[in-house]
C-alpha cells in the first residue's frame, strides 16, 4: 500500500521559506511513469496544483508560484520536498503531497494517493 | 488556466437518491478529467480518472461520463458514507485545475 507522509514547520513569518518534505512508502520516488506532486488548499483558493517531480527528475510548477517554488528529492530517502520562498498570509494552506499515474504510460491523468496533508500558516 | 465550474455548489440529498455533479471547463480537455471526494480532515480520494474509469476500491454506485467540456458524475444510490464535498480536476492543459467543490449533505 503506497503512503505518503509530509513533515515540517507549521508556522512561519512572512518573507520566510516554507520546507516541506514528503516521506514515501510502498513505492519509489524513481518509478516508472509516476509522479510527485504538490498540492495545497486554502478556504479562499480551493485545491491549488503547486507543481511535480517526475520519476526521471524532471520538474513543472504552477506558473503563479513558479518564481518562488522547486521541487526535489531525496533517492536514498525515497523522499521529496517543496520549498516555497518569501511566503505572505496568502500561503497559508493545508498543503498535500501526492502520487501521480499515468494512462497510456505517458499522459499524468489523475493523483491516485495522498498524504493527510499539513496546515502551514504565516502570520507575525 | 482552464477553470472547472461545478453545479451545484450545494446539494441536499436523502440515502438512497441518485444525484448526478456537473463539471464544465472553459475549453476542450478531452477525457484528462477526474473526481475526488474529500471528506472533513481528510485528503481528497480519487475516485475517477479519465472522465469515466472508475478507481481501484471505489464503489459501483459512482461513475462518471462526458468528454471535451461537460462532465457529470453520477452516485446511483446515497450511502450515508458518501456525504461529502466533490471536486472535479482537469489534466488536459497544464496547470491542472480542479472545480470549486460541491458539497453533499444529508437532507
Amino acid at each position: 500500500q503506497v503512503q505518503l507522509q509530509e513533515s515540517g514547520p507549521g508556522l512561519l513569518e512572512p518573507s520566510e521559506t516554507l520546507s516541506l518534505t514528503c516521506t514515501v512508502s510502498g513505492d519509489s520516488v524513481t518509478s516508472q511513469n509516476h509522479y510527485w506532486i504538490w498540492i495545497r488548499q486554502s478556504p479562499g483558493k480551493g485545491l491549488e496544483y503547486i507543481g511535480y517531480l517526475s520519476y526521471s527528475g524532471g520538474t513543472n510548477y504552477n506558473p503563479s508560484l513558479k518564481s518562488r517554488v522547486a521541487i526535489s528529492r531525496d533517492t536514498s530517502k525515497n523522499q521529496f520536498s517543496l520549498k516555497l520562498t518569501s511566503v505572505t498570509a496568502v500561503d497559508t494552506a493545508f498543503y498535500y503531497c501526492a502520487r501521480g499515474s499515468t494512462i497510456f504510460g505517458v499522459v499524468l491523468s489523475h493523483f491516485d494517493y495522498w498524504g493527510q496533508g499539513t496546515l502551514v500558516t504565516v502570520s507575525s | 488556466d482552464i477553470q472547472l465550474t461545478q453545479s451545484p455548489s450545494f446539494l441536499s440529498a436523502s440515502v438512497g437518491d441518485r444525484v448526478t455533479i456537473t463539471c464544465r471547463a472553459s475549453q476542450d480537455i478531452n477525457t484528462y478529467l477526474a473526481w475526488y471526494q474529500q471528506k472533513p480532515g481528510n485528503p481528497p480520494k480519487l475516485l475517477i480518472y479519465g472522465a469515466s474509469t472508475l478507481q481501484g476500491g471505489v464503489p459501483s454506485r459512482f461513475s462518471g461520463s462526458g468528454s471535451r467540456t461537460e462532465f457529470t458524475l453520477t452516485v446511483s444510490s446515497l450511502q450515508p458514507e458518501d456525504f461529502a464535498t466533490y471536486y472535479c480536476q482537469q489534466l488536459n492543459t497544464y496547470p491542472p485545475t480542479f472545480g470549486q467543490g460541491t458539497r453533499l449533505e444529508i437532507k
